[in-house]
């Protein structure tokens, strides 16, 4: 089983729709997660860091669930600019350092 | 302020030669970090530096792979006699101590 799992889509959304993804992790004694964006051919950019009490950017909402040992992402009235890949990150037992990065879930916003 | 670079952004390479890879962090990030994206596989963790000592080299995949860092900052990952496994994007990263950590660029190297 992988460390960190995510459905690879891709999710294809006409502007406007809310999308979320979710995304699984096998390690409970991970410490840090967090949602990266990476556009094609360029490097991962932080996009939030996801705490137990949820939190929103914008259109933009994260929500950690300790228990069930999954986190996800929720967009709201999604944009032609948000396709993307969204990569789940969690950190690894020995330390917060150490990234362990789910495959990403594509995502395709249509006009 | 300026961002983590990395150079070259691009790496042609024939098997069985060596490379090397470097990184410059942000100014002031104590932690650097080794990452390499293969096509359609996830970030794979490679190595963390803090300051000039490298605690965790783990991810470095063979003895073929090594990196060090001078004077806190500049990294340089090496890989010697390149296979074509090694074909990837390898990005570095830096963060304060061990704070959210923000990528580079990227090198893309392909190895023939």
């Amino acid at each position: 089983r992988k460390e960190v799992e995510q459905d690879p889509g891709p999710f294809n959304v006409p502007e406007g729709a809310t999308v979320a993804f979710n995304c699984t992790y096998s390690n409970s004694a991970s410490q840090s997660f967090f949602w990266y964006r990476q556009d094609c051919r360029k490097e991962p950019k932080l996009l939030m860091s996801v705490y137990s009490s949820g939190n929103e950017d914008g259109r933009f909402t994260a929500q950690l669930n300790r228990a069930s040992q999954y986190i996800s992402l929720l967009i709201r009235d999604s944009k032609l600019s948000d396709s993307a890949t969204y990569l789940c990150v969690v950190t690894g037992s020995s330390g917060t350092y150490k990234y362990i990065f789910g495959t990403g879930t594509r995502l395709k916003v249509l006009a | 302020g300026a961002g983590v670079s990395q150079s070259p952004s691009n790496k042609v390479t024939e098997k069985g030669k060596d490379v090397e890879l470097r990184c410059d962090p942000i100014s002031g990030h104590t932690a650097l970090y080794w990452y390499r994206q293969s096509l359609g596989q996830g970030l794979e963790f490679l190595i963390y530096f803090q300051g000039n000592s490298a605690p965790d080299k783990s991810g470095l995949p063979s003895d073929r792979f090594s990196a060090e860092r001078t004077g806190g900052s500049v990294s340089t990952l090496t890989i010697q006699r390149t296979q074509q496994e090694d074909s990837a994007v390898y990005l570095c990263a830096s963060s304060r101590i061990t704070d959210t950590q923000y990528f580079g660029p990227g090198t893309r190297l392909t190895v023939l």
